[in-house]
């Protein structure tokens, strides 16, 4: 799997968006871009994942670069809740193991 | 649907003692995966099966570690004899398929702490 690059830490104020970058420079064009986030004393949790063109969902947008090199995970009115470490990672499609590599993540705090 | 279960969530033993860490995946799915966390490595995947089948253990630090999965709703986590530096937190997860986009669902844990 391919490398991404993510800052250590951010913060947020509560109600405030947040855009969480990420950079994939050696990303392939099979690669799908994921986001997954670990909430305090839990287990890592699906957020979005995104192939070429801007996703959005319920959580999340996402949004990627042209030259699909870097990303930007956004949280559009960030909550107390969403105070976690957010990780950001590549899988590429013909990679049949499902297996996910985690990086340190990025730390998001939010202020109220 | 109950998501992934783990148990037990919290685990104390003594260097030596063998620890078994029990896991149930999301009905349906037929792929699972164990991950280990630690402040010093983060994440790291240790073993996966497909269909029961274990596929890639090349993450499983040594012998001392085993895993098994003798059928589609039940995995096992295996240490024997442990250690104190296996002390961390060992999560299970499931997957639908083996498709790059879809979603692992994650079990809440079991903490290991070995004296």
């Amino acid at each position: 799997d391919a490398k991404t690059t993510q800052p250590n830490s951010m913060e947020s104020n509560e109600e405030e968006p947040v855009h969480l970058p990420c950079n994939h420079s050696t990303i392939s064009g099979t690669d799908y871009i994921h986001w997954y986030r670990q909430l305090p004393s839990q287990g890592p949790e699906y957020v979005i994942h995104g192939l070429t063109s801007n996703v959005n969902n319920r959580m999340a947008s996402l949004a990627i670069a042209e030259d699909r090199k870097s990303s930007t995970l956004i949280l559009h009115r960030a909550t107390l809740r969403d105070a976690a470490v957010y990780y950001c990672i590549l899988r590429d499609v013909y990679n049949q193991g499902g297996k996910l590599i985690f990086g340190q993540g990025t730390e998001l705090s939010v202020k109220p | 649907d109950a998501g992934v279960i783990q148990s037990p969530r919290h685990e104390v033993t003594e260097m030596g003692q063998e620890v078994t860490l029990r896991c149930k995946p999301i009905s349906g799915h037929n792929s699972l995966f164990w991950y280990r966390q630690t402040m010093m490595r983060g994440l790291e995947l240790l073993i996966y099966f497909n269909n029961n089948v274990p596929i890639d253990d090349s993450g499983m630090p040594e012998d001392r570690f085993s895993a098994k999965m003798p059928n589609a709703s039940f995995s096992t986590l295996k240490i024997q004899p442990s250690e104190p530096r296996d002390s961390a937190v060992y999560f299970c997860a499931s997957i639908p398929g083996l498709a790059a986009y879809n979603e692992q669902f994650f079990g809440p844990g079991t903490r290991l702490t070995v004296l």
